[in-house]
């Protein structure tokens, strides 16, 4: 099955530090990358939607002057939590649909990121 | 807009035991997909499901059965001789044709314990 590889795993920084992660899709072209907030025991919230090559598109209270996403190519989408605070914490996790673009195409997910912000 | 409940927060089960998780959604379109996904302890997301609005016959694979009902806006999973392994985080998803970008929405998700 399709291959989503998200880096890093787990991530701690400091406050007022930016990190980046990255989310590849190994085996296919991923014309559609999602990104999504997890926070402890709670659902998925999704935070963008990029397709590669276009800008981002943010939910609805996503501050995309944080929370920077760039899909500059078919296997690549990465975020970047800049100036980070600890209510930053979070799981992260990406997920990608191939060029089919099918609605019906179950999303393919990483293996999400931990970030922790002391 | 999009809308998918989960209303059990928890479920505790003993081993064995059958378990069914109850989802509910909201859709003004005639055209959409219900997935079922789990989430497993060390946090990644294993697809288990896909329906779409126009297939209601039910599915069965293994130990896991699903049953749709257009009528109820529902889409159980029932899980039969729960085991062990099957401890984790369910969540419900909706994608709607007319939102655009292929966006897949969660419900708040059911935390399943099975206990030896």
């Amino acid at each position: 099955g399709a291959v989503v590889s998200q880096h890093p795993s787990w991530v701690i920084c400091k406050s007022g530090t930016s990190v980046k992660i990255e989310c590849r899709s190994l085996d296919f072209q991923a014309t559609t990358m999602f990104w999504y907030r997890q926070f402890p025991k709670q659902s998925l919230m999704l935070m963008a939607t990029s397709n590669e090559g276009s800008k981002a598109t943010y939910e609805q209270g996503v501050e995309k002057d944080k929370f920077l996403i760039n899909h500059a190519s078919l296997t690549l989408s990465t975020l970047t939590v800049t100036s980070a605070h600890p209510e930053d914490s979070s799981f992260y996790i990406c997920s990608a649909r191939g060029s089919e673009i099918n609605y019906n195409s179950p999303l393919h997910f990483g293996n999400g990121t931990r970030l922790t912000v002391t | 807009a999009q809308k998918v409940t989960q209303a059990q927060t928890e479920i505790s089960v003993v081993e064995k035991e059958d378990v069914t998780l109850d989802c509910v959604y909201e859709t003004r379109d005639t055209t959409y997909y219900l997935f079922w996904y789990k989430q497993p302890p060390s946090g990644e997301l294993v697809f288990l499901i896909r329906r779409n609005s126009f297939d209601e016959q039910n599915e069965i694979s293994g130990r896991y059965s699903w049953n749709f009902q257009k009528s109820t806006s529902s889409f159980n999973f029932t899980i039969t001789a729960s085991q062990v392994v099957d401890s984790a985080v369910y969540f419900c998803a909706l994608s709607e044709v007319s939102t655009g970008g292929f966006k897949t929405i969660f419900g708040a998700g059911t935390r399943l314990f099975v206990k030896a």
